[in-house]
This record gives structure tokens, sequence and C-alpha cells, in this order.
């Protein structure tokens, strides 16, 4: 199993560029996220998907969309790069259903480092 | 609006010793509270959670502390060894809300020989 995987793993995009990062688990999945590190602010939450077909806006939406393709896969999309948006973008998968502790973990990928100049 | 907050921000701890983060939230609909450890270039990995309605969950050297009143969880790490030293971040969510997390601002350990 390669569990969550994201592609690329560091792009550089100048101001204004778009660009889709991708994702996919294979552990069969419901929920999948989109979360943005930055330097002294934690993981924050761009975007969710509760399941194939549905998705929602998280902590910092703004200047991002996603597609859940199918189960698999979760992309979020830059329509157009700001230098602000400069920072590791991480996905995620969890199951999220059902009463055991362990069925909330969230796995996450190894993330995108992006760089909008 | 820091929903979760964690202090220290660093730490430095001597190989053997215990290592103690804190985190305080806001929200008292949170329901699930785990610990992730990073380390550099990986994505987070969880380490241990806890649900409110247990005071101490114990796995191996790692042991979170929950208190509901104070709405204040931390984690040690006992004994502490230098494959320790990573980032720590808390975290918060409600399982019934899709489980999003909300994460601390994360706590960066060094262990010391």
């Amino acid at each position: 199993n390669a569990g969550v995987t994201q592609t690329p793993k560091f792009q550089v995009l100048k101001t204004g560029q778009s660009m889709t990062l991708q994702c996919a688990q294979d552990m069969n999945h419901n929920s999948m996220y989109w979360y943005r590190q930055d330097p002294g602010m934690g993981l924050r939450l761009i975007y969710y998907s509760a399941s194939e077909g549905t998705t929602d806006k998280g902590e910092v939406p703004n200047g991002y969309n996603v597609s859940r393709l199918n189960k698999r896969e979760f992309s979020l999309r830059l329509e157009s790069a700001a230098p602000s948006q400069t920072s590791v973008y991480f996905c995620a998968s969890s199951e999220a259903l059902g009463a055991g502790d362990r069925n909330y973990e969230q796995y996450f990928g190894p993330g995108t480092r992006l760089t909008v100049t | 609006q820091q929903q979760v907050k964690q202090s220290p921000q660093s730490l430095i701890v001597q190989k053997g010793g215990i290592s103690i983060i804190n985190c305080a939230y806001e929200n008292t609909a949170f329901d699930y509270f785990p610990w992730y450890q990073q380390f550099p270039g990986k994505g987070p990995a969880l380490l241990i959670a806890i649900r409110p309605d247990v005071s101490e969950k114990k796995e191996g050297r790692f042991t979170i502390s929950f208190n509901k009143s104070a709405k204040q969880f931390s984690l040690h790490i006992m004994d502490s060894q230098p494959g320790d030293s990573a980032t720590y971040f808390c975290a918060a969510s409600r399982m019934g809300g899709g489980n999003k997390l909300t994460f601390g601002t994360g706590t960066q350990l060094k262990v010391e020989l």
C-alpha cells in the first residue's frame, strides 16, 4: 500500500499562473482533506470532502478550488497563484466513520512544497 | 481565531528526561484530540489520540493527559530519546462534523545527548 501520494513534490509558479495539486489514496477512505502548513501557524484546513462528489470549505478556502474525482482522488487547484499561497500543501485521508478512534486517524501524504514568485 | 493554543513553541530536553507539551482549546464541541509527530520533509503522522470521556491515555512512552473542565490537554514523552526530536502538533476535531482537524501551532522538540 502506498497510502497517500501527492504530486508534484516541488513546484515554482509565477504570480497569476495556475496549477493543480494531485492527491490519491489507496486505503478506501471516505474522507479526504487539503491542508496548508506555514511557519508558526501549524496546519490549516483548506477544503475537505466527506465522500465522493461532496466538498466543503475549511478555514482558508479563498483562492483555491477542489475536485473529488472519485473515491481515491482529491485535487486542489490554484486558478491564479499569489505569493501568499507559498506554502507546503498536505493531503490527508481518513475513514471518519464509526465508533473506533482509529477510524478517525488522518493519514497524511508527503506534501507539495509550492513557491509563488 | 486560534481555537487550539499550543505551548511551548520550542523545547530542549536531555536524553532520558520528560518532555511536556501543552494545549488548550476553546470549542466545547470538540470530541477528538490527537497528537501528531512530524519529521523534517515529511507529512505529520498520528502519535496518540484521546476522547474526552477519559482523563489519561498511555501508549508506550507517550501519555496524553486530558482535563475537560479546564479545556486543556497535554502530551508527556517519558525517557525522551534523540529520535524523538521532531515537531509535535496537537489538534482537535468534532468526529461527527467531518473530523476536520484544527491544529495547534506546533512545538519543535530537541532531545540532546
